[in-house]
């Protein structure tokens, strides 16, 4: 029973435009969002937080939108460059307290210059 | 300062054997966690130790597979009697204590089961 899910596998976006990458989660509980990045062998990167009591984040190129009660967060970055080019997870926790992260499968960004 | 290191990056054994994969968190990182990817599929939670408090083991496949940490420092996960569907990279992450906090991962131990 998947709780986080990206439906989109991949996705492809020229330079300098805006990538939207999507994630729906089912767990009404959950209240702490995350996004990663992950190049080909290596770990995730952490890349941008939200809390269920916002609405929005902003750091940079990089802007996290949750939609609460469509249980829908996104990622938008903008403007892309070639070096974004990576698989990006989104993830969410219940609780201010450590639990566990549950990842959705991920969406391949491909850049192009 | 040093990052989350596993080792070995890549391992490969033959159907049956043990396997024992390595994880130092970062320094004064009370939680850590263990996930699995699989090809092409998304980060499966495995495991996650919090300071002393009991583990929780509710992501583990299988009997097969066990995860001991010493106090807050060394993690290790070991696969018993691996089969081929065992194959995966196995993600290491830590966190530190306090609020919310995202997990840092290390770059993985690629499995690979022939």
């Amino acid at each position: 029973d998947q709780q986080v899910k990206q439906n989109s596998p991949s996705l492809s976006v020229q330079e300098g435009r805006i990538s939207i990458l999507n994630c729906d989660y089912t767990n009404s509980m959950f209240d702490y969002f995350l996004w990663y990045k992950k190049y080909p062998a290596e770990g995730p990167t952490f890349l941008i937080s939200i809390s269920s009591i916002k609405d929005k984040n902003e750091d940079g190129r990089f802007t996290v939108f949750l939609n609460k009660s469509a249980k829908h967060l996104s990622l938008h970055i903008v403007p892309s460059q070639p070096g974004d080019s990576a698989v990006y997870f989104c993830a969410a926790s219940r609780g201010y307290n450590f639990n566990k992260f549950y990842f959705g499968s991920g969406t391949k960004l491909n850049v192009k210059p | 300062g040093a990052g989350v290191s596993q080792s070995p990056s890549n391992k490969v054994t033959e159907k049956g054997k043990d396997v024992e994969l390595r994880c130092d968190p970062i320094s004064g990182h009370t939680a850590l966690y263990w996930y699995r990817q699989r090809l092409g599929q998304g980060l499966e939670f495995l495991i996650y130790f919090q300071g002393n408090s009991a583990p929780d083991k509710s992501g583990l496949p299988s009997d097969r597979f066990s995860a001991e940490r010493t106090g807050e420092s060394v993690s290790t996960l070991t696969i018993q009697r691996t089969q081929q569907e065992d194959s995966a990279v196995y993600l290491c992450a830590s966190s530190p204590r306090g609020l919310s906090s995202p997990l840092h991962f290390g770059n993985g131990t690629r499995l690979t089961v022939t």
